[in-house]
């Protein structure tokens, strides 16, 4: 069974860069499509993006180009890079097995602030 | 993008009563190979969401079968038969036909 778990900062400065990881176990990151959801507090969900080992990703144009999603396949993860936080990006952020989530991780709850 | 409208927002159910969860797009989620990705979430209090049905009827691992999905096209229903405690969260439709995949507002659901 897919397990995954995200990890980094739970804090981020404005204007600066989002970094996160999800660590996977039970299946390797070559085999399938990895994607990440974020939830803002209160709010319902939206869809960041999502990729493959291939390098076929797919991202939100609401997100205006502000995203990477990538694959290390030596530490079986993959990881979303995300520019220019503002207050607005303040969320829970999940990381999901396939481009269509499958199976999600626990969330991690990033807040950006001054 | 594809827009998901979910009726109603909320629900409050007795436990053992039916209750039914409407997720309309604006557009079909018939694939040209014949599928139609429409999915449902539930998401219980402080827990990321879990998959219940996928391509509108099929269930999960381990989900009941007192969870239930149809519908085609454009419009589809999440059917609960007979609700439990455990039940207790908020549902979500989510459309995979097209990128970017888009969720519905999602309905909440409570015990009577």
């Amino acid at each position: 069974q897919v397990q995954l778990q995200e990890s980094g900062p739970g804090l981020v400065k404005i204007s600066e860069t989002l970094a996160l990881t999800c660590t996977v176990s039970g299946a390797s990151v070559s085999g399938y499509y990895w994607s990440w959801i974020r939830q803002s507090p209160g709010k319902g969900l939206q869809w960041i993006g999502s990729t493959n080992y291939g390098g076929n990703t797919n991202y939100n144009p609401s997100l205006k180009g502000r995203v990477t999603i990538s694959v290390d396949t030596s530490k079986n993860q993959f990881s979303l890079r995300m520019n220019s936080m503002t207050a607005a990006d303040t969320a829970v952020y999940f990381c999901a097995r396939g481009a269509t989530p499958f199976s999600w991780g626990q969330g991690t709850l990033v807040t950006v602030s001054s | 993008d594809i827009v998901l409208t979910q009726t109603p927002l909320s629900l409050s159910v007795s436990p053992g009563q039916p209750a039914s969860i409407s997720c309309k797009s604006s557009q079909s989620l018939l694939h040209s190979d014949g599928k139609t990705f429409l999915y449902w979430y539930l998401q219980r209090p402080a827990q990321s969401p879990q998959l219940l049905i996928y391509e509108v009827s099929s269930r999960f691992s381990g989900v009941p079968d007192r969870f239930s999905g149809s519908g085609s096209g454009t419009d589809f229903t999440l059917k609960i038969s007979r609700v439990e405690a455990e039940d207790v969260g908020v549902y979500y439709c989510l459309q995979g036909a097209e990128f970017p995949r888009t969720f519905g507002q999602g309905t909440k659901v409570e015990i009577k």
